[in-house]
């Protein structure tokens, strides 16, 4: 299957402490993304990330791309209720021509 | 700016009923992208349309069909209704083909079948 596989499943953390997220994919990419869907919701875009770059933010995400090991990590950092959410990372496998979508991770901040 | 709208929000069905839902985009985006949510399946990708014609199409049976008219706007229909066709329906705009940039989702479509 061309579909990331996203890790870990479920995360529960304290308010103020960091969030990792991890997806891992098999083939080729030419840009990979991270979404966040609120429950029952839309997905919201978060960041993008082209196959020749490794790392980019935005605000109080981080997500890194390696290609040699074809994986990419989202970390939220100074994590708030509010980012309670799933959290789905998109791949553009090459040739596949369509975003395929990860099962996701559900992240709950505890207050 | 309006976001993407899907009509309707929710509705029910029954087995071997047809339904239809519509998706109008952000005003110039050109590509309209179905996806169906489920527990089981995670998101699962229907079909693309990009200036009325479509460019993809994903593994679903030719029941799931969909269009895109002039102004962009895009409708699908799923016709002989199954009990697991019951989904959150999420349709997704972009200014350009969907896999090269940011995808802008609606709020989606709760179809239940009884």
């Amino acid at each position: 299957s061309q579909q990331g596989e996203e890790d870990p499943q479920a995360l529960s953390i304290q308010e103020g402490e960091n969030a990792t997220m991890n997806c891992s994919y098999k083939t080729s990419i030419n840009n990979l993304q991270w979404y966040r869907q609120n429950s029952g919701r839309g997905l919201v875009h978060l960041i993008l990330i082209r196959s020749n770059e490794r790392e980019k933010h935005s605000g109080r995400l981080r997500v890194t791309l390696d290609t040699s090991k074809k994986s990419s990590s989202l970390l939220i950092t100074a994590s708030r209720a509010a980012d309670t959410a799933s959290y789905f990372c998109a791949t553009d496998f090459e040739g596949a021509q369509k975003l395929v979508f990860g099962q996701g991770t559900r992240l709950t901040i505890n207050p | 700016k309006a976001g993407v709208t899907q009509t309707p929000r929710y509705l029910i069905k029954t087995r071997g009923q047809q339904v239809t839902l519509s998706c109008s985009p952000i005003s110039g985006h050109r590509s309209v992208s179905w996806y169906q949510q489920t527990p089981g399946q995670g998101l699962q990708f229907l079909f693309e349309y990009f200036s009325e014609t479509q460019r993809n199409k994903g593994n679903f049976p030719g029941r799931f069909s969909g269009r895109q008219f002039s102004n962009s706007r895009s409708e699908m229909n799923v016709s002989t209704l199954e009990l697991g066709d019951s989904a959150l329906y999420l349709c997704a705009s972009s200014l350009s083909i969907a896999n090269t940039g940011e995808l802008f989702f609606g709020e989606g479509s709760r179809l239940t079948v009884l």
